[in-house]
C-alpha cells in the first residue's frame, strides 16, 4: 500500500557538517509537510508545500534550514552547517489538500544525530 | 500565535480502565484531527472533527468536538495494552498549518 518514505532513517553526523533529508510523498498528494520531534518541543512543522510551492516556513530556522521540492516525487530538507541543538526525528507527512479532508501521512522519520 | 495545549501529559491506566485525554486552543478552530503514536513509530491519523459539538466513535474511541470548537478530547473505554502509545491532537484555524498539541502518553498496565 502506498507510504511516505524517507532517508536516511538513521543519521549520525558532526557539528558543522550538512545533513540533507529526502522524502518522497505519496503519489498523488499534492502537499508535503516538514516535523521536527523532540522530547522538550513536541512536534512542531518546520515547512509545508502545497503543489511543490513553499506556503509556510515560518517554523525553521532560515540561516541553516533549507527545504525545497525539487519534483513532485522528492522534498528535501537541509541543515548546514548542523548543530548539536538539531538533533532529533524528522518527519515528512503528505496529504491531499484543497478538499475538507485533510489526513497526514507520516513517513517513518529520520532520526538525527549531531555530535 | 495559535497554542495548543493538552492534558495530561502522562497517564498509566490498568487494562480495562477509561482514559481521556483533552486538546484545549487559545483560539477557534476550523477543524481538529487526532493522531497515535506508538513508541518508536511516527504518529497515525486516527480522525478528523470539523462541527461544533461533533462526537464520532471508532470501536472503543469516542472523539468529540466542543460547541465553541475550542476543545475536544479523546476517550477510550476499557483499555488494552495495544492502546499505549502518545496521541496528540493537531489544529487548525482555516489554513493547512496544523499545530499539534504536546501530546498525553499513555501506558496500560496488564
Amino acid at each position: 500500500d502506498a507510504r511516505v518514505t524517507q532517508t536516511p532513517r538513521h543519521k549520525v553526523t558532526e557539528m558543522g557538517q550538512e545533513v540533507t533529508m529526502r522524502c518522497q510523498p505519496i503519489l498523488g498528494h499534492n502537499t508535503v509537510f516538514w516535523y521536527r520531534q523532540t522530547m522538550m518541543q513536541g512536534l512542531e512543522l518546520l515547512a509545508y508545500f502545497r503543489n511543490r510551492a513553499p506556503l509556510d516556513d515560518s517554523g525553521m530556522p532560515k540561516d541553516r534550514f533549507s527545504a525545497e521540492m525539487p519534483d513532485a516525487t522528492l522534498a528535501t530538507l537541509k541543515i548546514q552547517p548542523s548543530e548539536p541543538r538539531d538533533s532529533a526525528v524528522y518527519f515528512c507527512a503528505s496529504g491531499f489538500g484543497g478538499s475538507s479532508y485533510n489526513e497526514q501521512f507520516f513517513g517513518p522519520g529520520t532520526r538525527l544525530t549531531v555530535l | 500565535g495559535q497554542q495548543v495545549m493538552q492534558i495530561p501529559q502522562y497517564q498509566h491506566v490498568q487494562e480495562g480502565e477509561d482514559f481521556t485525554t483533552y486538546c484545549n486552543s487559545s483560539t477557534t478552530l476550523s477543524n481538529i484531527q487526532w493522531y497515535k503514536q506508538r513508541p518508536g513509530g511516527h504518529p497515525v491519523f486516527l480522525i478528523q472533527l470539523v462541527k461544533s459539538g461533533e462526537v464520532k466513535k471508532q470501536k472503543r474511541l469516542t472523539f468529540q468536538f466542543g460547541e465553541a470548537k475550542k476543545n475536544s478530547s479523546l476517550h477510550i473505554t476499557a483499555t488494552q495494552t495495544t492502546d499505549v502509545g502518545t496521541y496528540f491532537c493537531a489544529a487548525t484555524s482555516g489554513t493547512y498549518k496544523y499545530i499539534f498539541g504536546t501530546g498525553t502518553r499513555l501506558k496500560v498496565l496488564a
